[in-house]
């Protein structure tokens, strides 16, 4: 069974400094992606970053980065220069199943920003 | 540009009464389509994941069911509900995904908030 968890349910961190967000997974599958979803208070779900599990190299979004750890099941997400539109629910979420691409998420993590 | 909408945003239903939750995406051809709903201060559970028209996968056995009569149209449904059938519903789409492709993202509807009194 595919599982996804998201060990931090709660974080906080000061306006322009630097949060990262824990992940890990456990899939039998050889080809998967996965994905960092943000969820703010409108509540539609929006994607981050995302990450081919066949590439090593980490993927970057602008100010989100990811620390992909393939071996030991790790996918991190890291926020640099906080700002206050960021605090929301964030999501790790693992896409496998070929063609019918099932997509499961963590339980979230709700990020705080402080000014 | 692909686009998907569903609704209504929000709905109050008895227990007992029916419900039927709508979603349509534009922009695309032969989509995959997905329902899923987050309980309050949970993640999202997968209920129903669609390939094709008329092909429906359920991944929890429960007090909902799902159609797709057309390609890019997607409705959940309930004869009778539960009180336990309250929460955030959203739908999602995404491309038909094969390994080592660009696509596989799921993007997201605004979202149906069901609260059943």
């Amino acid at each position: 069974a595919q599982t996804v968890t998201q060990s931090q349910p709660e974080m906080s961190v000061q306006e322009a400094e630097t949060v990262t967000l824990s992940c890990t997974y456990d899939t039998s599958e050889s080809d998967y992606y996965l994905f960092w979803y943000k969820q703010p208070p409108s509540r539609q779900m929006i994607l981050v970053i995302r990450q081919e599990a066949y590439k090593q190299q980490n993927a970057t979004e602008n100010r989100f980065s990811v620390n992909f750890q393939k071996a030991a099941k790790s996918f991190s997400l890291k926020i640099s220069d906080s700002q206050l539109g960021d605090a929301a629910m964030y999501f790790c979420a693992l896409l496998y199943g070929g063609s019918q691409g099932n997509l499961i998420f963590g339980k979230g993590t709700k990020l705080s920003v402080k000014p | 540009s692909q686009t998907i909408h569903q609704w209504p945003a929000t709905l109050v239903q008895p227990v007992g009464s029916p419900l039927s939750l709508e979603c349509t995406v534009e922009g695309t051809s032969n989509p995959n389509l997905y329902w899923y709903r987050q309980a309050a201060g949970r993640g999202l559970q997968l209920l129903f994941y669609s390939v094709g028209i008329g092909q429906i996968s359920s991944e929890v056995p429960q007090n909902l069911s799902a159609s797709r009569p057309q390609d890019r149209q997607f409705i959940l449904s309930s004869k009778k509900l539960l009180l336990s059938d309250s929460g955030f519903y959203l739908c999602a789409w995404s491309q038909y995904w094969t390994s080592g492709s660009l696509g596989g993202e799921l993007f997201f509807g605004e979202g149906s908030r069901l609260t059943v009194l």
